[in-house]
């Protein structure tokens, strides 16, 4: 079936710097991606959308990609602040499950001042 | 404009007891889902919904979860019996639609439930 997978390991970086989050799929391109933040105690909370069709999107300091050929998506924090800081989570849709959305298992972002 | 709620925010219960929690979506929203958190995972798919109707329920384990969405609107998702394995936290979620090519989910803040 098809998987989605994130590194489990924290991912540690300095203020001001740009974070890069990494999601593999297996198989399959998956319909579309979906990145969402979540903090401790709190629901995950939705950041961006990405198509199959589409390369690259952008929101405020967030940067997705979309590689097929490598099966990846990548997620860019630039400008990194303390308050970002937190869980993110990669999510894919596939028509296999009826667009419902799958998620890894997430990589926990700690940026230090 | 309200987000989903969800109560209780916490539980704790007896293994063999049962459990029930309640999560009322974003107003208009179409589609229900309930998703299981154990720590250190990612959110699991229990059961979907769309309308009251169920879309997807593939991995929700039967002979002891149930849940139901009474008139297309809240829902509620019961453990009888429980067991250790099913400390976590339980996500409700809502979307417009069922698919995600309309957008994101809403997430509700959760119920913890802890197994004794």
């Amino acid at each position: 079936s098809q998987k989605i997978e994130q590194n489990s390991e924290a991912l540690n970086i300095q203020e001001g710097k740009t974070a890069t989050l990494t999601c593999n799929y297996t198989n399959y391109s998956p319909a579309y991606l979906q990145w969402y933040r979540q903090d401790p105690g709190r629901g995950p909370v939705f950041l961006l959308l990405i198509r199959e069709n589409e390369k690259e999107k952008r929101k405020e300091r967030l940067k997705v990609t979309f590689d097929t050929t490598l099966k990846q998506s990548l997620f860019h924090i630039t400008a990194s602040q303390p308050a970002d800081s937190a869980t993110y989570l990669c999510a894919q849709g596939t028509q296999e499950s009826g667009y419902a959305l799958n998620f890894g298992k997430g990589t926990s972002l700690l940026v230090t001042p | 404009e309200a987000g989903v709620a969800q109560s209780p925010r916490y539980k704790i219960i007896e293994k063999r007891q049962s459990v029930a929690f309640w999560c009322n979506p974003i107003s208009g929203h179409a589609t229900l889902y309930w998703y299981q958190q154990i720590l250190g995972q990612g959110p699991k798919l229990l059961i979907q919904f769309q309308n009251n109707g169920v879309v997807d329920d593939s991995q929700l384990p039967k002979d002891r979860f149930s849940a139901e969405r009474l008139k297309g609107v809240d829902s509620t998702l019961k453990i009888q019996p429980a067991k250790l394995e099913d400390s976590a936290v339980y996500l409700c979620a809502s979307s417009l639609m069922g698919d995600g090519n309309t957008g994101e989910l809403f997430f509700g803040e959760g119920s913890r439930l802890t197994v004794l």
